[in-house]
């Protein structure tokens, strides 16, 4: 049973590019969740995609999007970067959130 | 509002007791409890839904009280495996997804 794996693990970014994040969910499992977790603190929930449809955002502004593919893997696309954005992005996936979530190691976005 | 928990960091020796809160001013669905360990993904602990149920595996185990908005994590006997950031997580719904999670309390178990 392979986990949850995100791509890339680290990456630095300058202030007013776009980025794209990578995850692909553990086997079996249809929903995606992405989190920011700023360091010392709690992941905070972006959104979450069921069967390739966005159906739950957190507080973060429309320049934060994502799409889930056919094959349930997800990414994370990030406009405008702002300095702020520097953080840890978690990607999770669960067949139910009932059932608890299996999260990935995390991308490392550094913005300069 | 993120649920809040403490205490905010705790070091115990190899064999004692601990207990981590985590309380909401919203209602509680459900609960879940992560484990993660520095440079490592939050790992599911387990999930407790409303009923005011409680739960455990091996020497780890929660409590849920929807009517005070409280669940507490319990650590007993901790082995050193245990040193890691505990979170606890608010679902909104019944579905137990979109977490709010609380800030965490450090453990740290020395030998």
């Amino acid at each position: 049973e392979t986990g949850v794996t995100q791509s890339p693990t680290h990456l630095i970014k300058t202030r007013g590019q776009q980025v794209t994040l990578r995850c692909s969910s553990q086997s079996g499992h249809n929903t995606v969740s992405w989190y920011q977790q700023a360091l010392g603190q709690g992941p905070q929930f972006i959104f979450q995609y069921y069967r390739e449809e966005e159906n739950g955002r957190g507080n973060f502004p429309p320049r934060f999007s994502g799409l889930q593919f056919p094959n349930y893997s997800s990414e994370l696309n990030v406009n405008a970067l702002e300095l702020d954005d520097s953080a840890l992005y978690l990607c999770a996936s669960s067949l139910s959130g009932r059932r608890g979530y299996t999260f990935g190691s995390g991308t490392r976005l550094t913005v300069v | 509002q993120q649920p809040v928990q403490s205490p905010q960091a705790v070091i115990l020796r190899e064999g004692e007791d601990a207990v981590i809160n985590c309380s909401s001013s919203k209602a509680l669905y459900s609960v879940h409890w992560y484990r993660q360990k520095h440079g490592e993904a939050p790992v599911f602990l387990m999930i407790l839904l409303k009923g005011g149920e409680q739960k455990g595996h091996d020497k780890i185990s929660a409590s849920f009280n929807e009517k005070k908005q409280q669940s507490s994590l319990y650590l007993t006997a901790s082995q050193l495996s245990y040193s890691g950031t505990y979170f606890c997580g608010s679902s909104p719904n019944n579905a137990g997804n979109m977490l709010t999670f609380g800030g965490g309390t450090r453990l740290m178990v020395k030998p």
